[in-house]
Protein backbone atom coordinates (compact mmCIF):
# COMPACT_ATOMS: atom_id res chain seq x y z
CA UNK A 1 0.00 0.00 0.00
CA UNK A 2 1.53 3.44 -0.71
CA UNK A 3 1.70 5.56 2.06
CA UNK A 4 0.26 8.72 -0.22
CA UNK A 5 -3.04 7.61 -2.17
CA UNK A 6 -5.09 9.93 -4.33
CA UNK A 7 -8.03 9.28 -5.79
CA UNK A 8 -9.12 9.25 -8.71
CA UNK A 9 -7.01 8.17 -10.84
CA UNK A 10 -8.19 9.69 -13.98
CA UNK A 11 -11.23 12.52 -13.86
CA UNK A 12 -13.10 13.77 -16.99
CA UNK A 13 -15.31 17.03 -16.52
CA UNK A 14 -16.85 19.16 -18.92
CA UNK A 15 -16.04 23.01 -18.83
CA UNK A 16 -17.40 25.11 -15.86
CA UNK A 17 -17.40 21.50 -13.17
CA UNK A 18 -16.98 21.73 -9.58
CA UNK A 19 -13.84 19.16 -9.29
CA UNK A 20 -12.32 17.29 -6.47
CA UNK A 21 -9.46 15.69 -6.19
CA UNK A 22 -8.21 13.56 -2.95
CA UNK A 23 -5.27 12.41 -1.11
CA UNK A 24 -5.02 10.35 1.67
CA UNK A 25 -1.33 9.11 3.98
CA UNK A 26 -0.99 6.95 5.95
CA UNK A 27 2.71 8.60 7.13
CA UNK A 28 3.31 10.87 9.81
CA UNK A 29 3.69 14.66 7.78
CA UNK A 30 4.11 18.26 8.58
CA UNK A 31 2.86 19.42 5.11
CA UNK A 32 1.19 18.63 2.34
CA UNK A 33 1.79 19.88 -1.11
CA UNK A 34 -0.17 19.77 -4.32
CA UNK A 35 1.20 19.77 -7.57
CA UNK A 36 0.41 20.38 -10.86
CA UNK A 37 1.94 18.45 -13.71
CA UNK A 38 1.32 19.77 -17.29
CA UNK A 39 1.65 17.62 -20.77
CA UNK A 40 5.06 18.39 -21.48
CA UNK A 41 6.06 17.28 -17.78
CA UNK A 42 6.79 20.75 -15.94
CA UNK A 43 5.89 20.77 -12.45
CA UNK A 44 4.74 23.69 -10.64
CA UNK A 45 4.01 23.91 -6.79
CA UNK A 46 0.07 24.70 -6.20
CA UNK A 47 -0.08 24.78 -2.25
CA UNK A 48 2.01 24.04 0.60
CA UNK A 49 -0.98 23.25 3.79
CA UNK A 50 0.10 21.85 7.45
CA UNK A 51 -3.90 22.93 8.16
CA UNK A 52 -6.65 24.42 7.24
CA UNK A 53 -7.53 25.55 3.71
CA UNK A 54 -5.85 27.69 1.05
CA UNK A 55 -6.84 29.23 -2.32
CA UNK A 56 -5.58 30.29 -4.98
CA UNK A 57 -8.08 32.05 -7.65
CA UNK A 58 -10.09 29.34 -8.34
CA UNK A 59 -7.83 26.30 -6.55
CA UNK A 60 -8.94 25.36 -2.97
CA UNK A 61 -6.73 23.02 -1.25
CA UNK A 62 -8.05 21.61 2.39
CA UNK A 63 -6.29 19.57 5.41
CA UNK A 64 -7.92 17.14 7.87
CA UNK A 65 -4.73 16.27 9.77
CA UNK A 66 -6.74 14.19 12.36
CA UNK A 67 -7.58 12.48 9.37
CA UNK A 68 -5.40 12.32 7.33
CA UNK A 69 -6.94 13.30 4.17
CA UNK A 70 -6.79 16.40 1.55
CA UNK A 71 -8.73 17.57 -0.97
CA UNK A 72 -7.87 19.84 -4.09
CA UNK A 73 -10.98 21.52 -5.19
CA UNK A 74 -10.94 23.40 -8.51
CA UNK A 75 -13.81 25.39 -9.77
CA UNK A 76 -15.40 26.77 -12.70
CA UNK A 77 -12.97 24.51 -14.38
CA UNK A 78 -11.68 25.49 -17.72
CA UNK A 79 -9.60 23.32 -20.30
CA UNK A 80 -6.33 24.72 -19.10
CA UNK A 81 -6.55 23.07 -16.10
CA UNK A 82 -6.28 19.57 -17.92
CA UNK A 83 -3.29 18.58 -15.87
CA UNK A 84 -1.67 15.68 -14.21
CA UNK A 85 -2.35 16.85 -10.23
CA UNK A 86 -0.08 15.27 -7.80
CA UNK A 87 0.09 15.13 -3.77
CA UNK A 88 2.83 14.69 -1.97
CA UNK A 89 4.04 14.69 2.23
CA UNK A 90 6.63 15.89 3.49
CA UNK A 91 7.78 13.96 5.77
CA UNK A 92 11.46 14.50 7.61
CA UNK A 93 12.55 16.72 4.94
CA UNK A 94 11.56 15.08 2.08
CA UNK A 95 8.47 14.03 -0.20
CA UNK A 96 6.29 11.22 -0.30
CA UNK A 97 4.41 11.73 -3.54
CA UNK A 98 1.34 10.05 -4.82
CA UNK A 99 0.76 9.05 -7.96
CA UNK A 100 -0.97 11.48 -9.78
CA UNK A 101 -4.81 12.30 -10.86
CA UNK A 102 -4.93 12.92 -14.62
CA UNK A 103 -7.76 15.52 -14.99
CA UNK A 104 -9.32 16.31 -18.71
CA UNK A 105 -11.55 19.18 -18.80
CA UNK A 106 -13.87 19.11 -21.99
CA UNK A 107 -15.00 22.49 -23.27
CA UNK B 1 13.55 35.68 -8.28
CA UNK B 2 14.20 32.18 -8.36
CA UNK B 3 15.00 30.08 -11.40
CA UNK B 4 15.95 26.29 -11.66
CA UNK B 5 17.14 25.59 -14.83
CA UNK B 6 17.76 21.40 -16.52
CA UNK B 7 19.64 20.37 -19.50
CA UNK B 8 19.16 19.03 -21.66
CA UNK B 9 14.85 18.50 -21.96
CA UNK B 10 15.20 15.44 -24.15
CA UNK B 11 17.81 12.38 -24.57
CA UNK B 12 18.53 9.21 -26.09
CA UNK B 13 20.92 7.16 -25.00
CA UNK B 14 22.21 3.53 -25.71
CA UNK B 15 22.64 1.01 -23.00
CA UNK B 16 26.10 0.87 -21.45
CA UNK B 17 26.81 4.67 -22.43
CA UNK B 18 27.55 7.41 -19.49
CA UNK B 19 25.12 10.09 -18.38
CA UNK B 20 25.68 13.48 -17.31
CA UNK B 21 21.82 15.74 -15.89
CA UNK B 22 22.72 19.22 -15.45
CA UNK B 23 20.53 21.62 -13.09
CA UNK B 24 21.67 24.70 -11.56
CA UNK B 25 19.89 27.22 -9.70
CA UNK B 26 19.74 30.86 -10.31
CA UNK B 27 19.01 33.68 -7.59
CA UNK B 28 18.92 31.63 -4.00
CA UNK B 29 22.28 30.35 -1.83
CA UNK B 30 22.62 27.63 0.08
CA UNK B 31 19.49 25.88 -1.52
CA UNK B 32 18.64 22.46 -0.92
CA UNK B 33 18.75 20.44 -4.18
CA UNK B 34 16.70 17.32 -5.23
CA UNK B 35 17.20 14.91 -7.87
CA UNK B 36 13.80 13.02 -8.72
CA UNK B 37 12.79 9.97 -11.14
CA UNK B 38 9.55 9.80 -12.67
CA UNK B 39 9.28 6.36 -14.51
CA UNK B 40 6.67 5.38 -17.08
CA UNK B 41 2.98 4.72 -15.09
CA UNK B 42 4.66 5.84 -11.82
CA UNK B 43 4.46 8.40 -9.46
CA UNK B 44 7.95 10.78 -8.57
CA UNK B 45 10.21 8.79 -6.75
CA UNK B 46 13.28 10.48 -4.94
CA UNK B 47 16.68 9.84 -5.99
CA UNK B 48 19.17 11.78 -4.15
CA UNK B 49 19.02 14.69 -2.22
CA UNK B 50 22.19 18.00 -0.84
CA UNK B 51 21.70 20.33 1.70
CA UNK B 52 25.63 21.57 1.09
CA UNK B 53 28.34 21.22 -1.68
CA UNK B 54 29.63 17.80 -1.65
CA UNK B 55 27.01 16.54 0.67
CA UNK B 56 24.77 13.80 -0.86
CA UNK B 57 22.11 11.81 0.58
CA UNK B 58 21.06 8.63 -1.60
CA UNK B 59 17.43 7.16 -1.16
CA UNK B 60 17.43 4.32 -2.97
CA UNK B 61 20.51 1.85 -4.51
CA UNK B 62 20.43 2.35 -7.79
CA UNK B 63 22.61 2.72 -11.15
CA UNK B 64 23.49 6.57 -10.58
CA UNK B 65 25.19 8.93 -8.69
CA UNK B 66 24.98 12.36 -7.59
CA UNK B 67 27.24 15.35 -7.14
CA UNK B 68 27.09 18.70 -6.05
CA UNK B 69 30.60 20.64 -7.50
CA UNK B 70 29.12 24.14 -6.24
CA UNK B 71 26.19 25.75 -4.40
CA UNK B 72 23.64 25.76 -7.07
CA UNK B 73 24.77 23.13 -9.19
CA UNK B 74 23.53 19.36 -9.18
CA UNK B 75 24.85 17.07 -11.09
CA UNK B 76 22.95 13.13 -12.15
CA UNK B 77 25.37 10.63 -13.10
CA UNK B 78 25.70 7.45 -14.38
CA UNK B 79 28.99 5.05 -15.65
CA UNK B 80 27.06 2.60 -17.56
CA UNK B 81 22.72 3.57 -18.30
CA UNK B 82 20.13 0.30 -17.73
CA UNK B 83 17.24 0.11 -19.74
CA UNK B 84 15.82 0.38 -16.51
CA UNK B 85 17.15 4.35 -16.35
CA UNK B 86 14.63 5.37 -18.75
CA UNK B 87 12.04 8.46 -17.08
CA UNK B 88 11.57 11.74 -16.53
CA UNK B 89 14.33 13.28 -14.54
CA UNK B 90 13.23 15.94 -12.35
CA UNK B 91 15.80 18.53 -10.10
CA UNK B 92 13.83 20.81 -7.27
CA UNK B 93 15.03 23.09 -4.98
CA UNK B 94 14.09 24.26 -1.79
CA UNK B 95 15.15 27.10 0.59
CA UNK B 96 15.78 24.96 4.06
CA UNK B 97 15.68 21.70 5.28
CA UNK B 98 12.53 20.43 6.94
CA UNK B 99 9.03 21.04 4.76
CA UNK B 100 9.54 24.16 3.14
CA UNK B 101 8.11 24.51 -0.59
CA UNK B 102 9.84 22.42 -3.25
CA UNK B 103 10.45 24.41 -6.92
CA UNK B 104 10.82 22.30 -9.54
CA UNK B 105 12.92 22.48 -12.74
CA UNK B 106 11.51 21.73 -16.20
CA UNK B 107 12.78 18.32 -16.57
CA UNK B 108 15.00 15.55 -18.51
CA UNK B 109 13.40 12.97 -20.32
CA UNK B 110 15.82 10.17 -21.14
CA UNK B 111 15.07 7.25 -22.93
CA UNK B 112 17.56 4.64 -22.97
CA UNK B 113 17.55 2.18 -25.82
Amino acid sequence: KNEVEQSPQNLTAQEGEFITINCSYSVGISALHWLQQHPGGGIVSLFMLSSGKKKHGRLIATINIQEKHSSLHITASHPRDSAVYICAGGSQGNLIFGKGTKLSVKP
Amino acid sequence: SQTIHQWPATLVQPVGSPLSLECTVEGTSNPNLYWYRQAAGRGLQLLFYSVGIGQISSEVPQNLSASRPQDRQFILSSKKLLLSDSGFYLCAWSALAGYNEQFFGPGTRLTVL
